[in-house]
């Protein structure tokens, strides 16, 4: 069974960083893209990053460019977020998630919810 | 960056009934590869979401044949037949032909 659990959220002040973590089991870690997800409270879905197999490529979008960083260690079956310059606009429940095909998010975690306040 | 823009935004249904949400994007989502890379996904109530349909009209693993997805190009629809209780969440469309990923507003389906 596949299974993505996250960790590492909590709140923190605007400027600062946190680093989100991801255990994968279930299925062959390092055969996949994984990516980030995150969806502001009683809001919809938006990518944060994704990361090839091997970790030499990674992709953002613009509004997380610069500041979130995206790694995994396939010997330990994790993926790592690392999130910094927080704004108030990051609060938000980060979900972990398989890219199967390269195109789509086939299994999701059970999020981890980040709250940037002062 | 391509904008989805999902129709209605809520939806009643009775149980045992059919009902069907509308995907449109701002652009084609045909690749240069030849696939069409618009997936739907359910977050049920206090859940993540779920991958229901990829690829247009492929239903994931384990999921009801009571969920079809169709379309091309720009259109692309999710119909649910025969409304059971589980089935009650937020629909969302999203596309994964170029980056960034991009995803509807969502759709939220209720009992009438």
């Amino acid at each position: 069974e596949v299974q993505l659990v996250e960790s590492g959220g909590g709140l923190v002040q605007p400027g600062r960083s946190l680093k989100l973590s991801c255990a994968a089991s279930g299925f062959t870690f390092s055969n996949y893209y994984m990516a980030w997800v995150r969806q502001a409270p009683k809001k919809g879905l938006e990518w944060v990053a994704t990361i090839s197999t091997s970790g030499s490529r990674t992709y953002y979008p613009d509004s997380v460019k610069g500041r979130f960083t995206i790694s995994r260690d396939n010997a330990k079956s994790s993926l790592y977020l690392q999130m910094n310059s927080l704004k108030s606009e990051d609060t938000a429940t980060y979900y972990c998630a398989r890219r199967d095909g390269y195109n789509w998010f086939a299994y999701w975690g059970q999020g981890t919810l980040v709250t940037v306040s002062s | 960056d391509v904008v989805m823009t999902q129709t209605p935004v809520s939806l009643s249904v009775s149980l045992g009934g059919q009902v069907s949400i509308s995907c449109r994007s701002s652009q084609s989502l045909v690749h240069n590869n030849g696939n069409t890379y618009l997936s739907w996904y359910l977050q049920k109530p206090g859940q993540s979401p779920q991958l229901l349909i990829y690829k247009v009209s492929n239903r994931f693993s384990g999921i009801s044949d009571r969920f079809s997805g169709s379309g091309s190009g720009t259109d692309f629809t999710l119909k649910i037949s025969r409304v059971e209780p589980d089935d009650l969440g937020v629909y969302y469309c999203g596309q994964g032909t170029q980056y960034p990923d991009t995803f509807g507003a969502g759709t939220k389906l209720e009992l009438k």
